[in-house]
């Protein structure tokens, strides 16, 4: 079936950037989500990106695209501590009308 | 503020029980979905609705799992029986078919002892 793999921890310094990494491989994808999950809450989107794009700059993200490998990426800038959480990532499966996929998700800490 | 609202929020039981847990999807939202989240699998779905009927149920243990949506404001999942293994996080999400972006509620934390 279709998967997804992100690493399970990321650890940076307040005001580093972040960058956390998944790859997938269902080609047929159409749009990739972020989504963000804080402690004892349910996910929230955060970002997506078109299958047709490389790049989409949103304030303090930057979402990348390598569709030849398959491999989305987030980029946070200037990390808060308030970006400490579990961050998904999560292709949709093709004509799926809004079925997705989701890594095992990223816990990114962030150390004062 | 619209959201998903889900309960009960904590669920402590004991094994052999009969467990429901309860969603109110956002109104005007065409489909719902069901997930569990634990440490080792993450976020599994369980199944999923359009338009209050069932398009993918694969994800679910047939044998003591079911979903119903019986009208366009309540969707519930049900355990019967309910297994220590089934301790987890279960989740609903709704949003407009055809399109990724997912209103998550809250969670039911479920313990079967």
């Amino acid at each position: 079936g279709e998967d997804v793999e992100q690493s399970l921890f990321l650890s940076v310094r307040e005001g580093d950037s972040s960058v956390i990494n998944c790859t997938y491989t269902d080609s047929s994808s159409t749009y990739l989500y972020w989504y963000k999950q804080e402690p004892g809450a349910g996910l929230q989107l955060l970002t997506y990106i078109f299958s047709n794009m490389d790049m989409k700059q949103d304030q303090r993200l930057t979402v990348l695209l390598n569709k030849k490998d398959k491999h989305l990426s987030l980029r946070i800038a200037d990390t808060q501590t308030g970006d400490s959480a579990i961050y998904f990532c999560a292709p949709d499966l093709g004509g799926s009308q809004g079925n997705l996929i989701f890594g095992k998700g990223t816990k990114l800490s962030v150390k004062p | 503020d619209a959201r998903v609202t889900q309960t009960p929020r904590d669920k402590v039981t004991e094994m052999g029980q009969e467990v429901t847990m309860r969603c109110q999807p956002i109104l005007g939202h065409n489909t719902v979905f069901w997930y569990r989240q634990t440490m080792m699998q993450g976020l599994e779905l369980l199944a999923y609705f359009r338009n209050r009927a069932p398009l993918d149920d694969s994800g679910m243990p047939k044998d003591r799992f079911s979903a119903e949506m019986p009208d366009a404001t309540l969707a519930t999942l049900k355990i019967q029986p309910s297994e220590p293994r089934d301790s987890a996080v279960y989740f609903c999400a709704s949003g407009l078919g055809g399109h990724g972006e997912l209103f998550f509620g809250e969670g039911s934390r479920l313990t079967v002892l």
